[in-house]
């Protein structure tokens, strides 16, 4: 069984502050993706990273996937009180029995408060 | 483009009742899943549809959990009977294909079922 264990749990920060959200694997993924959730929705998704070392950026976050695809960070500068929500980290990996589908995989979520 | 409906949008029921709930995938998506959120935790995939043939449901408790999908099209999710663990957010998702790489998932709100 492939897990990812994200890290905080929880952050509270002020308005301006910046933050890192790490989500860690023993396992290797064809890709890993960042989605943001708010109260009452369904996960939205914020970018994919496929290759080892990868580095996206998105306005504000800054995504990076690890050298060896086993891990990641999202990092926000400058957050704001719009940036307030759960942030799932999710690998995608493919399914055992010599198929050429996949599957994603996520991690327990990390909610993020942004106070005024 | 409307997004994926789910409904109902809110469920309670008693312990060894039983429940459905029905999902309507983006028009064109293939694949479609369902997944299981418990409060304070990520999503969990419960089973993936690629049209109407069964993908994968490892993860889905056969002794009390089914779905369909018999026109390719719509979704259907049974629990019978209902435990008090089963309490949680059941997702639906849809992509337009299904790969081992990494594909774009489209979520719908929700149905958020309490068992008493």
């Amino acid at each position: 069984t492939q897990l990812l264990e994200q890290s905080p749990q929880f952050l509270s920060i002020q308005e301006g502050e910046n933050l890192t959200v790490y989500c860690n694997s023993s396992s290797v993924f064809s890709s890993l993706q960042w989605y943001r959730q708010e109260p009452g929705e369904g996960p939205v998704l914020l970018v994919t990273v496929v290759t080892g070392g990868e580095v996206k950026k998105l306005k504000r976050l800054t995504f990076q996937f690890g050298d060896a695809r086993k891990d990641s960070s999202l990092h926000i500068t400058a957050a704001q009180p719009g940036d307030t929500g759960l942030y799932l980290c999710a690998g995608f990996s493919r399914l055992s029995g010599g198929t050429s589908y996949g599957k994603l995989t996520f991690g327990q979520g990390t909610i993020l408060t942004v106070h005024p | 483009e409307a997004g994926v409906a789910q409904s109902p949008r809110y469920k309670i029921i008693e312990k060894r009742q039983s429940v459905a709930f029905w999902c309507n995938p983006i028009s064109g998506h293939a694949t479609l899943y369902w997944y299981q959120q418990i409060l304070g935790q990520g999503p969990k995939l419960l089973i993936q549809f690629q049209n109407n043939g069964v993908v994968d449901d490892s993860q889905l408790p056969k002794d009390r959990f089914s779905a369909e999908r018999l026109k390719g099209v719509d979704s259907t999710l049974k629990i019978q009977p209902a435990k008090l663990e089963d309490s949680a957010v059941y997702l639906c998702a849809s992509s337009l294909v299904l790969s081992f790489s990494y594909n774009e998932q489209f979520f719908g709100p929700g149905t958020r079922l309490t068992v008493l």
